[in-house]
């Protein structure tokens, strides 16, 4: 157990729809990252957050935002689903006491039908 | 910028075979290297990590050495085993930014 918890770990939603997904870093690290998986493009790094702030963007697509809320939790919003979105979304944080590491979560399987 | 080259695969081997994963890196200053394992239908582990040169990271009989001289984080195992069938992923963390390799797929057959 990585200590960062995902919500949902799986979602099935129709195009068009919006959908939420959740991340709670572990205890005590400052930075969340959100990554995309798909079969076809490997790890895709879309954006990163620290302490509430964004830090750095990826390959996000403006249909995509994210946001990191004062407890340090952070939800990425998905709008406008296409069939391409479907994925495997991983959140991951570090922080002072993490050792450098960055921990990943078990992910949230989106399919869009 | 920061970049990390792995070796195509996918990478077939029998079991007991020894393994070889090449890795190499483009890296401002001095960053902290990592080898992540995804096992069929789950999420990224961290497999193990070197923060500084020639460090061992070393875990579940895997090893990979940082080697600053020819940027490199090769991993290695003596002896590998049905259960190490997976996508395995080099990375490296400079300025708290993670960049990943593309990712080698292992099969062992038994």
């Amino acid at each position: 157990d990585s200590g960062v918890t995902q919500t949902p770990k799986h979602l099935i939603t129709a195009t068009g729809q919006r959908v939420t997904l959740r991340c709670s870093p572990r205890s005590g690290d400052l930075s969340v990252y959100w990554y995309q998986q798909s079969l076809d493009q490997g790890l895709q790094f879309l954006i990163q957050y620290y302490n509430g702030e964004e830090r750095a963007k990826g390959n996000i697509l403006e249909r995509f935002s994210a946001q990191q809320f004062p407890d340090l939790h952070s939800e990425l919003n998905l709008s406008s689903l296409e069939l391409g979105d479907s994925a495997l979304y991983f959140c991951a944080s570090t922080g002072p006491y993490s050792g450098n590491t960055i921990y990943f979560g078990e992910g949230s399987w989106l399919t869009v039908v | 910028g920061n970049s990390v080259t792995q070796m195509e695969g996918p990478v077939t081997l029998s079991e007991e075979a020894f393994l070889t994963i090449n890795c190499t890196y483009t890296a401002t200053g001095y960053p902290s290297l990592f080898w992540y394992v995804q096992y069929p239908g789950e999420g990224l582990q961290l497999l193990l990590k070197a923060t500084k040169a020639d460090d061992k990271g070393s875990n579940k009989g895997f090893e990979a050495t940082y080697r600053k001289e020819t940027t490199s984080f090769h991993l290695e195992k003596g002896s590998v085993q049905v259960s190490d069938s997976a996508v395995y992923f080099c990375a490296l963390i400079g300025a708290q930014k993670l960049v990943f390799g593309q990712g080698t797929r292992l099969t062992i057959n038994p």
